[in-house]
């Protein structure tokens, strides 16, 4: 079964913190994909980063970076000092084969307040 | 460029009423996808379409139909509305055939209260 786990339900970090969102997925598909979104109080998810199972290097995106392992199947996603505005709901999701199409399996969610 | 526009963006219904959610992808793309989001159960995939067709379907009772026009726009409908069918329902679109490989953009979100 596809599953993904975002154990942090709500996490609350003053502003210039470092933060680090958990994500851990389960899949026995060799290929998927895995993403992260955030979502404002708008609502819209917003996509950050999409990543292939077969590319492991990690990536840093400014004040963003996220660690894949497929050895733990975690897809970790780090905030670099902290700012207000990125408090928000953000969600790791996972989609695998190509068959599957646009099918994406979204964590609960961890909310991230971030304070003055 | 416009994004994903989603209308409306608010809606009441009473419970055994029937209801038509529309989303306008951004100009270009052919693929939609729609999900639901409640507190309970976070967001769950609904349906996804590629030039007309629709190619994934999720775990949700067949009061959940959609649609998808020659112009890529896409319409979903709820009958027989039920309290548990409250919720966000969002909708995607991407450039590419699915969501996979491509990035995907997000409209605001139609929320649905059921009285």
């Amino acid at each position: 079964a596809q599953k993904v786990t975002q154990a942090q339900t709500e996490i609350s970090v003053v502003e210039k913190e470092d933060v680090t969102l958990d994500c851990v997925y389960e899949t026995r598909d060799t290929t998927y994909y895995l993403f992260w979104y955030k979502q404002p109080p708008s609502g819209e998810l917003v996509f950050l980063i999409r990543r292939n199972s077969f590319d492991e290097q990690n990536e840093i995106s400014g004040r963003y970076s996220w660690n894949f392992q497929k050895s733990t199947s975690s897809f970790n996603f780090t905030i670099t000092a902290s700012q207000v505005v990125d408090s928000a709901v953000y969600f790791c999701a996972l989609s695998f084969s190509y068959n599957q199409g646009g099918k994406l399996i979204f964590g609960q969610g961890t909310e991230l307040s971030v304070k003055p | 460029k416009a994004g994903v526009t989603q209308t409306p963006r608010y809606l009441i219904k009473t419970r055994g009423q029937q209801v038509t959610l529309s989303c306008s992808p951004i100009s270009g793309h052919r693929s939609v996808s729609w999900y639901q989001q409640t507190p309970g159960q976070g967001l769950q995939f609904l349906f996804e379409y590629f030039s007309e067709t629709q190619r994934n379907k999720g775990n949700f009772p067949g009061r959940f139909s959609g649609r998808q026009f020659s112009n890529s726009r896409s319409e979903m409908n709820v009958s027989t509305l039920e309290l548990g069918d409250s919720a966000l329902y969002l909708c995607a679109s991407s450039l590419g055939q699915t969501l996979l490989n491509t990035e995907a953009f997000f409209g605001q979100g139609t929320r649905l209260t059921v009285v």
